[in-house]
């Protein structure tokens, strides 16, 4: 596709269940972002992957949060035991290059919200 | 602790006028400064950059511009139109290998609303 698609739009969760979140970044892109936004804030950076090695994943919350990218490109981020801190909208961003040898522009995705009862 | 502040939570705007939205930072390694602009239901989307090495970047109706020694910088947009109502957020990256060089760290965001 021509953007960042990511799927489900819209994830309703009880308490304790597992979610899944895909991201299909732009084609060739070589850098993957997740990033969580609370209601009212910002973005905040959960963890990076240039092509399929996971760089940096200091942002995850705890070790609930796992996230994979096996093949460089299509990206999972997965939440175990999910809890109502956990709601929030989780953004998919990618890159055409590696971070910082550009222009440090990245596309995001629309972004799936999670809500946790 | 907020690296990155957006201290107006809104600002309101009549068509044609100018629009300035602020952003302060506290971490001196930050060197790269990006403002992103997002609608509602949408994903963040670029509007412009700044390299600390500089103190104003221009595109069209958007001008960025960037005090080091008050590790301030501002978004200015002439003449606003009603289009441009979204939330704007500001975000800063610092150098490569060090511990911000892969990521960006955004602020709060702001509500701009251009009335026409």
């Amino acid at each position: 596709g021509a953007g960042v698609s990511q799927s489900p739009r819209y994830k309703v969760a009880k308490r304790g269940q597992d979610v899944a979140l895909r991201c299909d970044p732009i084609s060739g892109h070589v850098s993957l972002f997740w990033y969580q936004q609370a209601l009212g804030q910002g973005p905040e950076f959960l963890t990076y992957f240039q092509n399929e090695a996971q760089l940096d994943k200091s942002g995850l919350p705890s070790d609930r949060f796992f996230a994979e990218r096996p093949e460089g490109s299509v990206s999972t981020l997965k939440i175990q035991r999910t809890q109502q801190e956990d709601s929030a909208v989780y953004l998919c961003a990618s890159s055409v290059k590696v971070f910082r040898t550009n222009t440090g522009e990245l596309f995001f995705g629309e972004g799936s919200r999670l809500t946790v009862l | 602790d907020q690296q990155v502040k957006q201290n107006s939570p809104s600002l309101s705007v009549q068509e044609g006028r100018i629009s300035i939205l602020n952003c302060d930072y506290t971490n001196s390694m930050f060197d790269y400064f990006l403002w992103y602009k997002k609608y509602p239901a949408e994903g963040p989307t670029f509007l412009i950059s700044i390299s600390s090495i500089k103190d104003k970047n221009e595109d069209g109706r958007f001008t960025v511009f960037l005090n080091k020694s008050a590790k301030h910088l501002s978004l200015h947009i002439v003449p606003s139109q009603p289009g441009d109502s979204a939330v704007y957020f500001c975000a800063a990256s610092g150098i490569w290998g060090g511990e911000y060089g892969n990521k960006l760290v955004f602020g709060a965001g702001t509500i701009l609303r251009v009335k026409s």
